[in-house]
């Protein structure tokens, strides 16, 4: 089944403690994006990979780290997270972006910073 | 900058048809397209328009003016099922901004 896949789903930590949230997607897509999603305010993009070790800044990037070392994974990493951080996290993949803008998300990571 | 707007929320009654608009403003411009969202889902793709026009997928329609920077999604013959959240997101090259979402009520 074709998926894009995201762990954990809820997670509950600290200000200051270093986290992972991972994304792996089966369809081969070139494009992978990392959204944020808070009340009243839409789905923001924080950062987005065109491909293998390219990637580039979204609309809201600080505080956040990506890599991209293989093309069917894109992790999002908060290196010192901080309660403004506390939001609902999408990772999103696509063909190469230009074709369809077509996007699949995956199911969402639910992040609380205490 | 840019910015997305779109209603934020709107009420039909089943069977009935819906319009949800969207105007942009944003430096660039390569696609609009159109994203459900159910409570507590994941946002799913449901249309897209890169030229003027309208395009067609079922019950769903969108429709997009360039020059007026503005969309809409058109929902016919609607059902419970179509409760959700409805989002327009406009491509700027790589990028992709989205709006603050519209939420669908319908009623029986």
């Amino acid at each position: 089944e074709a998926q894009v896949t995201q762990n954990p789903r809820y997670l509950i930590t600290v200000t200051g403690k270093k986290l992972t949230v991972t994304c792996s997607q089966n369809m081969n897509h070139e494009y992978m994006s990392w959204y944020r999603q808070d009340p009243g305010l839409g789905l923001r993009q924080i950062y987005y990979s065109m491909n293998v070790e390219v990637t580039d800044k979204g609309d809201v990037p600080e505080g956040y780290k990506v890599s991209r070392k293989e093309k069917r994974n894109f992790p999002l990493i908060l290196e010192s997270p901080s309660p403004n951080q506390t939001s609902l996290y999408f990772c999103a993949s696509s063909t190469r972006a230009g074709l369809t803008d077509t996007q699949y998300f995956g199911p969402g990571t639910r992040l609380t910073v205490l | 900058g840019q910015s997305l707007e779109q209603p934020s929320e709107v009420t039909a009654v089943e069977g009935a048809i819906v319009q949800i608009n969207c105007t942009y403003q944003t430096s660039g411009f390569y696609g609009l397209s159109w994203y459900q969202q159910h409570d507590g889902g994941a946002p799913t793709f449901l249309s897209y328009n890169a030229l003027d026009g309208l395009e067609e997928t079922g019950r769903f329609s969108s429709f997009l003016s360039r020059s007026d920077s503005y969309g809409y999604l058109l929902l016919q013959e609607l059902q419970m099922k179509d409760s959700a959240s409805y989002f327009c997101a406009v491509r700027n090259f790589n990028k992709f901004y989205f709006g603050s979402g519209t939420k669908l009520n319908v009623k029986p």
